[in-house]
């Protein structure tokens, strides 16, 4: 099956800092979403983008399908920023199913 | 978007009993999904439940362990059968929009 891999799997910052996840993916996608979950494990939908460029506030992402890797960049990160972003990817003539990655935990200090 | 929610939103469950969690949804769907989350760790797909047929299991998950029902278009049951401390995770309803999947905000279950 695909293989969905993201990077790094934690990152302490200080608030205020910026970030950048990745994600690489082993073939062709329909859909790549990424998602945060809060520490009360609610999974928030942040962008549906298997290609292109989207910006919503201090989030945006970039997927470039032909080199199968996505990036999540966050902004000026604020305490509530906390928690693990996962990259979930929807195979080609497949099945629409997710696949997700292993996510990485991000932990922002005041 | 979809709006989801599931029922209970966590349980304490003794080992060997079982435990069903229901999804509803706010508009009709065609697809709908359930994930698990063991602790610690990411999401793995057990099941997409299918209106009006049986669901279809992925690798490593069986009827008999996770029965599935989706009885209309907005309901869908898990079922966790005979269970034991290995099944401790949050179980995830999910559904497929137009382009997205969105999930519910999940059933924590502990197996003592």
């Amino acid at each position: 099956g695909i293989q969905v891999e993201q990077s790094p799997p934690d990152l302490i910052l200080q608030e205020g800092a910026n970030s950048t996840l990745r994600c690489n993916f082993s073939d062709s996608v329909n859909n790549l979403q990424w998602f945060h979950q809060n520490p009360w494990g609610q999974l928030i939908n942040l962008f549906y983008i298997p290609s292109g460029t989207k910006q919503n506030g201090r989030l945006s992402a970039t997927t470039v399908a032909t080199e199968r890797y996505s990036l999540l960049y966050i902004s000026s990160s604020q305490t509530t920023d906390s928690g693990v972003y996962f990259c979930a990817v929807e195979k080609s003539q497949g099945a629409q199913k997710l696949v997700f990655g292993q996510g990485t935990r991000l932990t922002i200090n005041p | 978007s979809a709006v989801i929610s599931q029922k209970p939103s966590r349980d304490i469950c003794q080992r060997g009993t079982s435990l069903t969690i229901q999804c509803q949804v706010d508009s009709q769907v065609t697809m709908m999904f359930w994930y698990r989350q063991q602790p610690g760790q990411s999401l793995t797909l057990i099941a997409t439940a299918n209106q009006g047929s049986e669901a279809t299991y992925e690798s490593g998950f069986v009827i008999d362990k996770f029965p599935i029902s989706r009885p209309n278009l907005t309901f869908s049951t898990l079922t966790v059968s005979n269970m034991s401390p290995e099944d401790s995770s949050i179980y995830l309803c999910s559904v497929l929009t137009a382009y997205e999947q969105y999930f519910g905000p999940g059933t924590r279950l502990t197996v003592t």
